[in-house]
């Protein structure tokens, strides 16, 4: 099945500066990769996800990197804001409405 | 956009008692239902899958005659947890697809805690 890895576990970012969470994934299958963004106790909502047949996606302040012969990815988040403290969760699969496999979680702070 | 509602929120019982958790997709039709469970600052991890009409497939190392799963019609999906223990303290947390316009949709979530 899939595996898929997280880093790191927290990240701390002065307010204003960039933040990057970094995947790997093992299954060659899968062509689906979306992150999430969960507050405390609430659900994991959906920030931006790409597929395999795309290296790049841009949505504002918040970008998404695909390395498919690598199998990596990142997530890119420019000019911080409080509101971006949370736990980022990064998923792979083989499509958008097929099983997940999540990453390990990413503890983002952002100090103001 | 698509709406997956969640009850309950939060639920206490007693160890050896039974709870029942209910998933509904209320704007659109829920063909799959993943049901995860996130144990406190860890990751979600995938419990269950189940499609509209047939049984459950279980991920590896969850006991289906403790956590069943109940996907009867195109819009409720139910996770019964029986004859809880404390280990079975957690959050669990729903998802649904219907598999053509809409992705993964999650429930609110429901924090167990058995006493």
């Amino acid at each position: 099945g899939e595996n898929v890895e997280q880093h790191p576990s927290t990240l701390s970012v002065q307010e204003g500066d960039s933040a990057v969470i970094k995947c790997t994934y093992s299954d060659s299958a899968s062509n689906y990769f979306p992150w999430y963004k969960q507050e405390l106790g609430k659900r994991p909502q959906l920030i931006i996800d790409i597929r395999s047949n795309v290296g790049e996606k841009k949505d504002q302040r918040i970008a998404v990197t695909l390395n498919k012969t690598a199998k990596h990815f990142s997530l890119h988040i420019t000019e911080t804001q409080p509101e971006d403290s949370a736990v980022y969760f990064c998923a792979a699969g083989p499509a958008r409405n097929e099983k997940l496999t999540f990453g390990t979680g990413t503890r983002l702070t952002i100090i103001p | 956009g698509a709406v997956v509602s969640q009850h309950p929120s939060r639920v206490i019982c007693k160890s050896g008692t039974s709870v029942k958790i209910e998933c509904r997709s209320l704007d659109f039709q829920a063909t799959t239902m993943f049901w995860y469970r996130q144990f406190p600052k860890k990751s979600l991890m995938l419990m269950a899958t189940s499609n509209e009409g047939s049984k459950a497939t279980y991920e590896q190392g969850v006991e289906k005659d403790k956590f069943l799963i109940n996907h009867a019609s195109l819009t409720l999906s139910t996770l019964t947890v029986t004859s809880a223990h404390p280990e079975d303290s957690s959050f669990y947390i729903c998802s649904a697809t219907d598999r053509t316009n809409y992705g993964y949709t999650f429930g609110s979530g429901t924090r167990l805690t058995v006493v």
